[in-house]
């Protein structure tokens, strides 16, 4: 039983226009999301986080927003580039930092130059 | 400044035989997560160290995998025996506390035959 569903296994975007990335979840007691990603052969590598205390939160070109009510959050990548091109995990907890992350399958970013 | 380093970075081996990885965390930090990523369930936790304990190792799938963490700098996974079910990659991960971002290595592919 996922938990955390990233239903969308891949998603192609021109270079420079907007990427989304949705993830939803089934547990409300999860209150502490984040966002990693992973090239091939590598490690997830963090990226952005959201507590559920806000909506939004932005660094640089990346913005997750959180709608608690829905079970849903997003991650928007502006502009995309082509070292976006990636595989990009959501992840939640319950409790802000709880070091017990449940993560998304993940969906695979392709930035088309 | 060096990264979780994980050995080896692939692994084949033949039923039965006995399996361990092996994983450095960043200097420093003193939680140290070992994860498994199957096609079919994704990330998955498998045990947690704080300051060198296992605090939870619910994740552990079976009496076969064993870890352990001697020191602050070094950490082992073992299988034995291993089986062919147990092919994944096997992720080691490091953070400064357990309420921080978790730092992966690049992972160890294991294809048991």
């Amino acid at each position: 039983d996922q938990q955390v569903k990233q239903n969308s296994p891949s998603l192609s975007v021109q270079e420079g226009r907007i990427s989304i990335l949705n993830c939803d979840y089934t547990n409300s007691m999860f209150d502490y999301f984040l966002w990693y990603k992973k090239y091939p052969a590598e490690g997830p590598t963090f990226l952005i986080s959201i507590s559920s205390i806000k909506d939004k939160n932005e660094d640089g070109r990346f913005t997750v927003f959180l709608n608690k009510s829905a079970k849903h959050l997003s991650l928007h990548i502006v502009p995309s580039q082509p070292g976006d091109s990636a595989v990009y995990f959501c992840a939640a907890s319950a409790g802000a930092g709880s070091y017990q992350l449940t993560f998304g399958k993940g969906t695979k970013l392709s930035v088309i130059p | 400044d060096a990264g979780v380093i994980q050995s080896p970075r692939h692994e084949v081996t033949e039923m039965g035989q006995e399996v361990t990885l092996r994983c450095k965390p960043i200097s420093g930090h003193n939680s140290l997560f070992w994860y498994r990523q199957t096609m079919m369930r994704g990330l998955e936790l498998l045990i947690y160290f704080n300051n060198n304990v296992p605090i939870d190792d619910s994740g552990m799938p079976e009496d076969r995998f064993s870890a352990k963490m001697p020191n602050a700098s070094f950490s082992t996974l073992k299988i034995q025996p291993s089986e062919p079910r147990d092919s994944a990659v096997y992720f080691c991960a490091s953070s400064p506390g357990w309420d921080q971002p978790q730092h992966f290595g690049d992972g160890t592919r294991l294809s048991i035959l």
